[in-house]
């Protein structure tokens, strides 16, 4: 069965300091996706970052970017030049096989960004 | 601007009364979800929807039902056979055919059965 691991449930950081946040998977499928969502204490999802199986270069997404090792099952999530705004849940999900787009997600971890 | 709905924020109901949360879109997306989160836990699937009229169960669809009359809107009643309805959900929705098949969240009900 596909399964996201998040081992981490709580990082601090230092404003202004890199952070990454660990994740792995498990699947039997050849073709997922990934993706990273923050969750701030109001409690909408944003997204942040997607990865696909098959591409070959780390997803970028301006400070945030996506540590990929396809063959350690991991799809870790880097942080640069930490905000007191970035504090909050981070959750790693990943894309179901089987066409209907479904989504599981980790238990998250909490992130404290102190000044 | 686009974007999900739904509504209310916060939601109060007595033991054995159903209760519909709703779910509004209008980005244009086929697919829609609602998702159940716990204190101190991830997401959890209820159901989804891949076009109007159809739908499917997700991991815990106990106890939870859904319709998709309209393209923008996908409500969900907890009805009074879930045995643990408070919780926060939340409701997505995505372009079935996206290469990145991002999901797009609305701001969450939390809803409190006493």
């Amino acid at each position: 069965a596909q399964k996201i691991t998040q081992t981490q449930p709580g990082m601090f950081v230092q404003e202004k300091e890199a952070v990454t946040l660990d994740c792995t998977y498990d699947t039997s499928d050849p073709s997922y996706g990934l993706f990273w969502y923050k969750q701030p204490s109001s409690g909408e999802m944003i997204f942040l970052i997607y990865q696909g199986s098959y591409d070959q270069q780390n997803a970028t997404e301006g400070r945030y970017s996506l540590n990929f090792q396809k063959a350690r099952k991991s799809a870790n999530l880097v942080i640069s030049a930490s905000q007191l705004g970035d504090s909050a849940m981070y959750f790693c999900a990943m894309r179901e096989s089987g066409g209907y787009n479904k989504l599981i997600f980790g238990a998250g971890t909490r992130l404290a960004v102190h000044p | 601007d686009g974007g999900i709905t739904q509504s209310p924020k916060y939601l109060f109901r007595k033991e054995g009364q159903n209760v519909t949360l709703s779910c509004e879109q209008n980005l244009n997306h086929d697919a829609m979800y609602w998702y159940r989160q716990d204190p101190g836990q991830g997401l959890r699937l209820i159901y989804y929807s891949q076009i109007v009229n159809d739908f499917q169960k997700g991991d815990i669809a106990e106890g939870y039902s859904v319709s998709r009359e309209k393209k923008e809107s996908f409500p969900l009643t907890v009805t009074s056979a879930q045995k643990n309805p408070t919780a926060f959900y939340l409701c997505a929705s995505s372009e079935a055919h996206s290469s990145s098949y991002e999901q797009y969240f609305g701001p969450g009900t939390r809803l409190t059965v006493t």
